[in-house]
């Protein structure tokens, strides 16, 4: 069945240091991928997303390149913030005999330090 | 102009009662969906409803029934709660099945505490 991996946190980080959140994923199809971020105390929100092969999705900064070849889709960000500090999942969306169905990721939870 | 919204947004309650939670959306959306987000903050998929109609329902206690009184509102109903289902329960919606690659829209969530 479809999966998504993540890499396990949490990161921390120092303000202003460069970002990747590895993600790769299993699919019978041709999914599309999202990065969602869930600061606390909130529900998750879009971050970013792709919906075919090379396709590079971007926002505030983030960043990731659907990768069809190695199966990935990871997040950079140049420099992060102390305001960047949450937990951040990847995620698939593909089509199954009952419609589409979101797979997620556990999850990378990210600290940044001023 | 709250998307996605979810009432109420905290609930403490003893075993065995049982409660509800509502949820609303006005984005337009034909899909709803249901999640639980466990404390170490996985999040497994509980309901999915297409205009109305059950369409995904995972591997949930039967004490758990979603109700669809139209395509804005999907609420949960939670019979004789157990300890374990403690956790933070979210709702979401998205456009239909395939639509904009099936982006979804989070409520804020509701965290269930059995006591």
């Amino acid at each position: 069945g479809d999966s998504v991996t993540q890499m396990e946190g949490p990161v921390t980080l120092s303000e202003e240091a460069f970002l990747t959140i590895n993600c790769t994923y299993t699919a019978t199809g041709y999914p599309s991928l999202f990065w969602y971020v869930q600061y606390p105390g909130e529900g998750l929100q879009l971050l970013l997303k792709a919906t075919k092969a090379d396709d590079k999705g971007s926002n505030k900064g983030f960043e990731a390149t659907y990768r069809k070849e190695t199966t990935s889709f990871h997040l950079e960000k140049g420099s992060v913030q102390v305001s960047d500090s949450a937990v951040y999942f990847c995620a698939l969306s593909d089509q199954w005999t009952g419609g589409f169905k979101t797979i997620f990721g556990a999850g990378t939870r990210l600290f940044v330090k001023a | 102009d709250t998307a996605v919204s979810q009432t109420p947004k905290y609930l403490v309650t003893q075993m065995g009662n049982d409660k509800s939670i509502k949820c609303e959306q006005n984005l337009g959306h034909d899909t709803m969906y249901w999640y639980k987000q466990d404390s170490k903050k996985f999040l497994k998929i509980m309901f999915s409803y297409n205009n109305k109609e059950l369409i995904i329902n995972e591997t949930v206690p039967n004490r758990f029934s979603p109700k669809s009184p139209d395509k804005a509102h999907l609420n949960l109903h939670i019979n004789s709660l157990e300890l374990g289902d403690s956790a933070v329960y979210f709702c979401a919606s998205s456009q239909g099945p395939g639509q904009g690659g099936n982006e979804q829209f989070f409520g804020p969530g509701t965290r269930l505490t059995v006591l």
